[in-house]
């Protein structure tokens, strides 16, 4: 039962551009969204978070936005660096559960 | 190094052995969590710790699976009679205590992972 999805296992970008990374959820009942970024031989390492009441969270060059009633959200990294290449995965969390979801991850890669 | 650390960092075994992680968490976090993390996948959790009290366990822990905390500091899992589909990494995680409220332990610390190779 995957209620976290991220449909593109890879994206690739020129450095400087955008990446839009995407993430879909299936339970409405979400309260925080989360985005985690992971190279390899490492764990995940937090970017950034937004709570269900919001609809965009800016935090330097990473920006999340929610759209609830498409049960979406996305990851913009503007401008995209090499150093940005990694996996990144979208995690959600209810207010009142301690269980974090996970999609299953998009590897991106800028490209210099 | 203040991270979450975890050993060993590679496991490879035979099937049907038995095999145990260790996880050291932040020091000062008392919310530790397990995940389990096949190729191509995101991690799954598998149990969460509040201190030395386990307050969740997922579907996926089977009876094979057993985790402690017993002194709210390190964890340690371990599975019995390992199956070739236990082959995976296992991330342990930790966090602040929620005292605050949710942001206070929504930002998870992972450690690198321990990679376990069933043969």
């Amino acid at each position: 039962d995957q209620q976290v999805k991220q449909n593109s296992p890879s994206l690739s970008v020129q450095e400087g551009r955008i990446s839009i990374l995407n993430c879909d959820y299936t339970n409405s009942m979400f309260d925080y969204f989360l985005w985690y970024k992971k190279y390899p031989a490492e764990g995940p390492t937090f970017l950034i978070s937004i709570s269900s009441i919001k609809d965009k969270n800016e935090d330097g060059r990473f920006t999340v936005f929610l759209n609830k009633s498409a049960k979406h959200l996305s990851l913009h990294i503007v401008p995209s660096q090499p150093g940005d290449s990694a996996v990144y995965f979208c995690a959600a969390i209810r207010d009142t559960g301690n269980q974090f979801y996970f999609g299953t991850g998009t590897s991106l890669t800028v490209i210099p | 190094d203040t991270g979450v650390s975890q050993n060993p960092r590679h496991k490879i075994t035979k099937r049907g052995q038995n095999v145990t992680f260790r996880c050291d968490p932040i020091s000062e976090h008392n919310r530790l969590y397990w995940y389990r993390q096949t190729l191509g996948q995101g991690p799954e959790f598998l149990t969460y710790f509040q201190n030395e009290a386990q307050l969740e366990k997922s579907r996926l822990l089977s009876d094979r699976f057993s985790a402690e905390r017993p002194k709210g500091s390190f964890s340690t899992l371990e599975i019995q009679r390992t199956e070739q589909g236990d082959s995976a990494m296992y991330l342990c995680a930790s966090s602040p205590s929620g005292l605050a409220g949710v942001w206070d332990y929504i930002e998870q610390f992972f450690g690198p992972g321990t990679r376990l190779t069933v043969l």
